[in-house]
């Protein structure tokens, strides 16, 4: 079952902050996030393992809660390279398929 | 390195006409997927092939087949083209171990 995102698009002044979060209905082994800028390919960011440890990739970061089974992204003092949309990915551990969420749009203004 | 290549980039069919997407990547990865992505509905795993010999449907499977030709090529068919079919397609590979999958460019295709 596809995992839900949100919010489904935000739009942001360089410099502020912004948190996207991504659910699912079924226990998570790992959460991907993937960024993709209009007309391009999606880019891998950086995964969350059951037990592992919040992720960092530049300012951006993400945590794993596995009660919640859900994760969140947070972007810190966004910048203008940041807009693009945002896919979350879920895989159950061992399964090579990922499950990707609707994404969420993020755009960033000066 | 090139990475993941797909051609063609653009392709324009008519109901029920047939074609194959093909996809190519240089970095000895084992595993490589198709995807396709709608306007809303991000992206949709098609077929995956874990190593060379093995394919596996993925969430959307019909109306597709899928050929793993050797390590570096996958390529996608269509059989019958319905205008349902109109979409982005990705490839992707990734390699044993790393969790990291790697997109080519696209193909865009419009059945009418």
């Amino acid at each position: 079952q596809q995992p839900v995102q949100s919010p489904q698009a935000v739009i942001l002044r360089e410099g502020e902050d912004a948190v996207i979060n991504c659910s699912s209905s079924k226990a998570l082994y790992s959460v991907h996030w993937y960024r993709q800028k209009h007309g391009e390919a999606p880019v891998f960011l950086m995964i969350l393992l059951k037990g592992g440890e919040q992720m960092r990739h530049e300012k951006i970061s993400a945590s794993f809660n596995e009660k919640k089974q859900q994760s969140s992204l947070y972007l810190t003092a966004s910048q203008l390279s940041y807009s693009g949309t945002y896919f979350c990915g879920i895989a159950n551990f061992g399964n090579e398929k990922l499950t990707f969420g609707t994404g969420t749009r993020l755009t960033i203004i000066p | 390195n090139a990475g993941v290549t797909q051609t063609p980039k653009f392709q324009v069919l008519k109901t029920g006409q047939s074609m194959t997407l093909q996809c190519a990547q240089d970095m000895n990865h084992n595993s490589m997927y198709w995807y396709r992505q709608d306007p809303g509905m991000g992206l949709r795993l098609i077929y995956y092939s874990a190593s060379e010999g093995t394919t596996d449907k993925g969430e959307v499977p019909n109306g597709y087949n899928v050929s793993r030709l050797n390590k570096r090529e996958f390529s996608l068919r269509l059989e019958s083209a319905a205008p349902s079919q109109t979409s982005v397609y990705f490839c992707a590979s990734r390699r044993q171990g790393n969790y990291e999958q790697y997109f080519g460019p696209g193909t865009r295709l419009t059945v009418t």
